[in-house]
């Protein structure tokens, strides 16, 4: 199984400020045939079920604010929130797709300093 | 506006059995994989089972292997989740899922509401 690990776990931050959450997997989720990373990202608040983000690394999800972007490729992956606002606190999580079984990140919890 | 519904959870002694069930509208149902992710009690998300569109190719994680069976019904526009042989550590929140049009493993963009499953006595 590919282990997928988000650094850091938490992070408090001032409303405004840029957020970097880091994804690594244990193995490269890049296809070749395709150049394509199956990689994912989702916003989870508390009581209620994850919200997609981002795909494909940087594909951003239809309606997600342009402030969410994704970035990288191979085994090493970044979710930046560029001006954190206070809707945005939450846990994220990445995963990845590339086979089966699909894991997840153990998760950020991103707070508001 | 798609909408995925799940029911079926509830309180069940270790050993026992739970049928989840999740009723799918607004998008043709028969053309998606689809897929079960649960979430235990302050932890993370964990991929549980997937089925193709016609439910010819199953997946499943292992911890759940032998015990939990997806299942689909095109007609109703309903996936379902059986599991048998209940162990305490199956207790957690249960969401059904939309996979990405034509890709197997995928993301998901759409997501049900959750089911709570107890495992206990």
């Amino acid at each position: 199984d590919i282990v997928m690990t988000q650094s850091p776990d938490s992070l408090a931050l001032s409303l405004g400020e840029r957020a970097t959450i880091n994804c690594k997997s244990s193995q490269s989720v890049l296809y070749s045939s395709n150049n394509k990373n199956y990689l994912a990202w989702y916003q989870q608040k508390p009581g209620q079920p994850p919200k997609l983000l981002i795909y494909w690394a940087s594909t951003r999800e239809s309606g997600v604010p342009d402030r969410f972007s994704g970035s990288g490729a191979g085994t090493d992956f970044t979710l930046t929130i560029s001006g954190l606002q206070a809707e945005d606190v939450a846990v994220y999580y990445c995963q990845q797709y590339y086979n089966i079984p699909p894991t997840f990140g153990q998760g950020t919890k991103v707070e508001i300093k | 506006e798609v909408q995925l519904v799940e029911s079926g959870g509830g309180l069940v002694q270790p050993g026992g059995s739970l049928r989840l069930s999740c009723a799918a509208s607004g998008f043709t149902f028969s053309g998606y994989w689809m897929t079960w992710v649960r979430q235990a009690p302050g932890k993370g998300l964990e991929w549980v089972a997937n089925i193709n569109q016609d439910g010819s190719e199953k997946y499943y994680v292992d911890s759940v292997k032998g015990r939990f069976t997806i299942s689909r019904d095109n007609a109703k526009n309903s996936l379902h989740l059986q599991m048998n042989s209940l162990r305490p550590e199956d207790t957690a929140v249960y969401y059904c899922a939309r996979a990405a049009p034509v890709i197997s493993t995928s993301w998901w963009g759409y997501w049900g509401q959750g089911t709570l499953v107890t495992v206990s006595s």
